[in-house]
């Protein structure tokens, strides 16, 4: 039940765009399109983003969106806002029937 | 709006016991898988058990494999994690979270901490 990986942090102006990626195995993000992504501000509970790969539950930005190519996951932040800034995490479904999380990225808006 | 609220958290000694409850309202509990997801203080997210929405699918994370379980009362929209032999590293903000395949929506968690 190895953690997936993601970069520990990543960083963009205003208005650019910036992506994430979360790298697994065959095990997981490669096996299943059951990949998530979290929004955690400091002090919150996460908030779902993405779910199944590429789709947004009701209520999150457009601005927000994944993707995936073999094992490796991403997430794309489009027309960066200062209240993007926060951690953000991975998660996907396992060959095992467990979840496993990425290590999560820090996302500072400059 | 839906909600989900956990209780039960607080300070407990290495080896000690501990039961963690998360009250569900505003949706069909039944209807749903639940999970535990746990956070160490300024670390990542860890995922550590799941109950499907019959209480008949159990899954556990190895590092609480043999000492936490998992458990839920569909007529009292509750769930429940029971955790013994309790450790160091055990101790986290404790989360309960709703979905199979994702976590949505989220409880507001409640700390634990394991130390002497």
């Amino acid at each position: 039940q190895s953690a997936l990986t993601q970069p520990a942090s990543v960083s963009g102006s205003p208005g650019q765009s910036i992506t994430i990626s979360c790298t697994g195995t065959s095990s997981d993000v490669g096996r299943y399109d059951y990949v998530s992504w979290f929004q955690q501000h400091p002090g919150q509970a996460p908030r779902l983003m993405i779910y199944d790969v590429s789709y947004r539950p009701s209520g999150v930005s457009n601005r927000f969106s994944g993707s995936k190519s073999g094992n490796t996951a991403s997430l794309t932040i489009s027309g960066l806002q200062a209240e993007d800034e926060a951690d953000y995490y991975c998660s996907s479904y396992t060959t095992s029937s467990t979840r496993v999380f990425g290590g999560g990225t820090q996302l500072t808006v400059l | 709006e839906v909600q989900l609220v956990e209780s039960g958290g607080g300070l407990v000694q290495p080896g000690g016991s501990l039961r963690l409850s998360c009250a569900a309202s505003e949706f069909t509990f039944t209807s749903y898988d639940m999970n535990w997801v746990r956070q160490a203080p300024g670390k990542g997210l860890e995922w550590i058990a799941h109950i499907s929405g019959n209480g008949r699918s159990i899954y556990y994370a190895d590092s609480v494999k043999g000492r936490f379980t998992i458990s839920r009362d569909n007529a009292k929209n509750s769930l429940s994690l029971q955790m013994k032999s309790l450790r160091a590293e055990d101790t986290a903000v404790y989360y309960c979270a709703a979905g199979w395949r994702s976590f949505d929506p989220w409880g507001q968690g409640t700390l634990v901490t394991v130390s002497s």
